[in-house]
């Protein structure tokens, strides 16, 4: 079974710059997710999706994130400006259910911003 | 802020011996969870503990929970080198889905 597939693995941009992050998660998966993971820290809940809706956003930066998920597949994260903050390792999970079982994550894309 | 938080922060041991780590967090949950990540890699999943169970194992894996103190630990019985990983706890609250991870602790099992 093949697992949730991120891409680009590693991304260096300057600040004010944009960048995106990809995401196609198990298949038949409904609920897909993307944390962000600070260099010595736990992952942060950014934003959750059942199927192609939106369940939890509250910890996402709209000012400058964006994230979708159309056809309720593959998912991309945005962001635009990036700040020297927005450091870290972005993981893209999936899961079954909508209740929190089992996560399945992706390998994470690395992303430092100059 | 986080939910869960792992004690101790970093842990070094030497093959063989066990490795215990807790978690403690402060609203009631329906469930636990653990997860391992080693180094540069993605998080995977190792147990998951409901809030009316109190032990359960998984190959050297054990891990307890006790909701009356709002803690869990992992014990790992016979540690590998390739044990070597940060181990996160993670809690799913009665009031919403959401997974919420605690800051991890590292342990290093030398050879």
């Amino acid at each position: 079974e093949a697992g949730v597939a991120q891409s680009p693995r590693y991304k260096i941009i300057e600040k004010r710059q944009s960048v995106a992050f990809w995401c196609n998660p198990i298949s038949g998966h409904a609920t897909l997710y993307w944390y962000q993971q600070i260099l010595g820290q736990g992952p942060k809940l950014l934003i959750q999706f059942q199927n192609n809706g939106v369940v939890d956003d509250s910890q996402l930066p709209k000012d400058r994130f964006s994230a979708e998920r159309l056809k309720g597949v593959d998912s991309t994260l945005k962001i635009q400006p990036a700040k020297l903050e927005d450091s870290a390792v972005y993981l893209c999970a999936s899961s079954s259910a909508q209740g929190a079982g089992e996560l399945f994550f992706g390998e994470g894309s690395r992303l430092t911003v100059l | 802020s986080q939910q869960g938080e792992e004690d101790p922060q970093a842990l070094s041991i030497q093959e063989g011996e066990n490795a215990t780590m807790n978690c403690s967090y402060k609203t009631s949950i329906n469930n636990l969870q653990w997860y391992r990540q080693n180094s540069g890699r993605g998080l995977v999943h190792l147990i998951l503990i409901r809030s009316n169970e109190r032990e359960k194992h998984s190959g050297r894996l054990r891990v307890t929970l006790d909701t009356s103190k709002k803690s869990s630990s992992l014990l790992i019985t016979a540690s590998r080198a390739a044990d070597t990983a940060s181990y996160f706890c993670a809690t799913d609250g009665t009031s919403g889905s959401r997974l919420t991870f605690g800051e991890g602790t590292q342990l290093t099992v030398n050879p």
